[in-house]
């Protein structure tokens, strides 16, 4: 069955540094998506990046990117020049190709803090 | 694109009694999801449709649930007798069957059952 894990409950990162967060995934799927959302205090799930299992580069956007190794199965959000409104919950999530309808499983996230 | 829109934002009821929420996806989205989210924990899949169809539904969706999506476009999701462990975010989100691949995710109906 297929399974996210995250297993930084919460981390730290000073303002302007760059922050890894951690997401391994199962899946006996060959052709899978990776998907990366924050989740503010405000409850709004906004999507950030997408993985593709077959894409050859690790995927970038601004100041996200997402580190995919594939033989490990993990795709890990890096985060560069973090910013204060940065903090946030962060969730990995997963789409197998096999499923019909599209949907993500999610990972239990990992929240996110900012500091000055 | 006015994005997913839930209403209402908060719901609070008590412990018997039953809820509504509903679901206004993007309006060329063919798909709609709703998903359960307890605090601190990810989102977890409900049910899905496909225009009209309800296609998929989770073991989580108990019988006391019961969502529709009468003509393809708003959905609705009702709890009956509602009980305190249906305290939750409840999110629904949209995408395109044919152009997306990402979900659209609304900003959640939070309920509380006292």
């Amino acid at each position: 069955a297929q399974k996210i894990t995250q297993t930084q409950p919460g981390m730290f990162v000073q303002e302007k540094e760059a922050v890894t967060l951690d997401c391994t995934y199962d899946t006996s799927d060959p052709s899978y998506g990776l998907f990366w959302y924050k989740q503010p205090s405000s409850g709004e799930m906004i999507f950030l990046i997408y993985q593709g299992s077959y894409d050859q580069q690790n995927a970038t956007e601004g100041r996200y990117s997402l580190n995919f190794q594939k033989a490990r199965k993990s795709a890990n959000l890096v985060i560069s020049a973090s910013q204060l409104g940065d903090s946030a919950m962060y969730f990995c999530a997963m789409r197998e190709a096999t499923s019909n309808t599209g949907k993500l499983i999610f990972g239990q996230g990992t929240t996110l803090q900012v500091k000055p | 694109d006015t994005g997913v829109s839930q209403d209402p934002r908060h719901k609070i009821t008590k412990r018997g009694q039953n809820v509504t929420f509903r679901c206004d996806p993007i309006s060329e989205h063919n798909r709609l999801y709703w998903y359960r989210q307890t605090l601190g924990q990810g989102p977890e899949f409900l049910t899905y449709f496909q225009n009209e169809a309800q296609l998929e539904k989770s073991r989580l969706l108990s019988d006391r649930f019961s969502a529709e999506r009468p003509k393809g476009s708003f959905s609705t999701l009702e709890i009956q007798r509602t009980e305190q462990g249906d305290s939750a975010m409840y999110l629904c989100a949209s995408s395109s069957q044919t152009t997306g691949t990402v979900l659209h995710f609304g900003n959640g109906t939070r309920l509380t059952v006292t």
